[in-house]
């Protein structure tokens, strides 16, 4: 079956910890996304990618990093420095990046911060 | 002001009924619209793509007003399973979608 799976469904951690989050897709999409969703917001962009070995900050990149060495992949880190992580985090994909496409997700990661 | 505004809700809506909500943007160069769903502790799904002539998608019919920058989805015959918080999206012209935070809809028997 096509699609994207997201690992841990929760994660707990402790304060000053980092913690990464894996995205994978097997639908040869080019484009990556990750989202942040919190209680009676939108989800809110934290980094996509559009191609591999490429990535670009969203709107709420500081306290998170990100890498795309291969299209299947795209890990999200939540460092030390991201002062309020606890939050659901959705990852997404697309065909391509032009806005166009639609965004398809996976079940996403709760995180708490302990 | 939010890019996108949604009513937050809830919509309490007797099974059967017609519901209809909107959603306002507010940048005027916005090119592409969609309606997503979201169950409970669930990530969204792409209910329908919103065209400049409106469309339809079985009970679910979306609309496209530009001069007044809004969206709307309407629901007819609604059902129990239709119970849910339905996003707003808007596409800036860009790469970048901007998210509503949802209107919730409770279908009641």
């Amino acid at each position: 079956d096509g699609g994207i799976t997201q690992s841990p469904k929760y994660l707990f951690r402790k304060e000053g910890q980092n913690v990464t989050l894996s995205c994978e897709q097997n639908l040869n999409h080019d484009a990556m996304y990750w989202y942040r969703q919190d209680p009676g917001q939108g989800l809110r962009l934290i980094y996509y990618s559009q191609i591999v070995n490429d990535f670009q900050k969203g709107d709420i990149a500081e306290g998170y990093s990100v890498s795309r060495e291969k299209k299947e992949s795209f890990p999200l880190t939540v460092t030390s420095a991201q002062k309020n992580p606890t939050a659901f985090y959705l990852c997404a994909s697309s065909i391509t990046s032009g806005g166009t496409d639609t965004q398809y997700f996976g079940p996403g990661t709760r995180l708490t911060v302990l | 002001r939010k890019e996108v505004e949604q009513d937050p809700g809830p919509f309490n809506v007797p099974e059967g009924a017609t519901v209809a909500f909107n959603c306002t943007y507010s940048n005027s160069a916005s090119q592409s619209f969609f309606w997503y769903r979201q169950d409970c502790r669930k990530e969204p799904k792409l209910l329908m793509s919103v065209y400049s002539s409106g469309n339809e998608d079985g009970r679910f019919t979306a609309q496209l007003n530009r001069a007044s920058q809004y969206i709307s989805l309407l629901i007819r015959d609604s059902k129990l399973s239709d119970s849910a918080t339905y996003l707003c999206v808007v596409n800036k012209g860009n790469y970048q979608l901007i998210w509503g935070a949802g209107t919730k809809l409770i279908i009641k028997p």
